[in-house]
């Protein structure tokens, strides 16, 4: 399988604990995004990285999450002291690098977070 | 501010009948890029087409047709003789010019039901 891949595929937690998924994008594309999707909702921009380098952070990326991408390969999203209203669906795209040609993103099945 | 709009929450329809999903999109750059995604039930988002804002062409795709209307804005989604397999939802995304570009915005969806 070639696609983007996401760990673990569901969560559960107890409120004000920390959790931390991993998505592994498409071997070949240096683009990796983050977007959360909430029930009935479209997915909301979180944040992207090109290559290791963090381009860009949406305001809904509060000072609770953090996101790396330390070789450019994987990426991790931790969220801490996790509140009830993290609970959503947290999707990983990839794509090439827009001026190779890149506009297409690929998206991983998600990680479903449930805060207790 | 970009913003796309998919005033259609719900659609349902009887097998074979055509359906049109309406997007409509709000953005102030000269180029910029629209797509659609496809999100069956089983969670993960298809791609299914892009567009440049340059090239109003329209565009088929077997049973998928795209009506794109730079002078209204709009960028709807034709499904000829639907199909069961076609209930999903569906979202409308746009993302801006590179090279700053990437990230996209969406619609908050059309959920298409098709039924036999």
């Amino acid at each position: 399988d070639t696609g983007v891949s996401q760990d673990p595929r569901h969560k559960i937690t107890k409120r004000g604990q920390n959790v931390t998924f991993r998505c592994d994008p498409i071997s070949e594309h240096n683009r990796l995004y983050w977007y959360r999707q909430t029930l009935g909702q479209g997915p909301e921009f979180l944040t992207y990285f090109q290559n290791e380098a963090q381009l860009e952070k949406s305001r809904l990326l509060s000072d609770r999450f953090s996101a790396e991408r330390p070789k450019g390969s994987f990426s991790t999203l931790e969220i801490q002291r996790t509140e009830q209203g993290d609970s959503a669906m947290y999707l990983c795209a990839s794509s090439l690098e827009p001026l190779a040609g890149g506009l297409e993103q690929y998206f991983g099945p998600g990680t479903r977070l449930t805060v207790t | 501010a970009q913003k796309v709009t998919q005033a259609q929450t719900e659609i349902s329809v009887v097998e074979k009948e055509d359906v049109t999903l309406d997007c409509v999109y709000e953005t102030r750059d000269t180029t910029y890029y629209l797509f659609w995604y496809k999100q069956p039930p089983s969670g993960e988002l298809v791609f299914l087409i892009r567009r440049n804002s340059f090239d109003e062409q329209n565009e088929i795709s077997g049973r998928y047709s795209w009506n794109f209307q730079k002078s209204t804005s709009s960028f709807n989604f034709t499904i000829t003789a639907s199909q069961v397999v076609d209930s999903a939802v569906y979202f409308c995304a746009l993302s801006e010019a590179i090279p700053g570009g990437g990230k996209l915005i969406f619609g908050q969806g059309t959920e298409l039901s098709v039924k036999p």
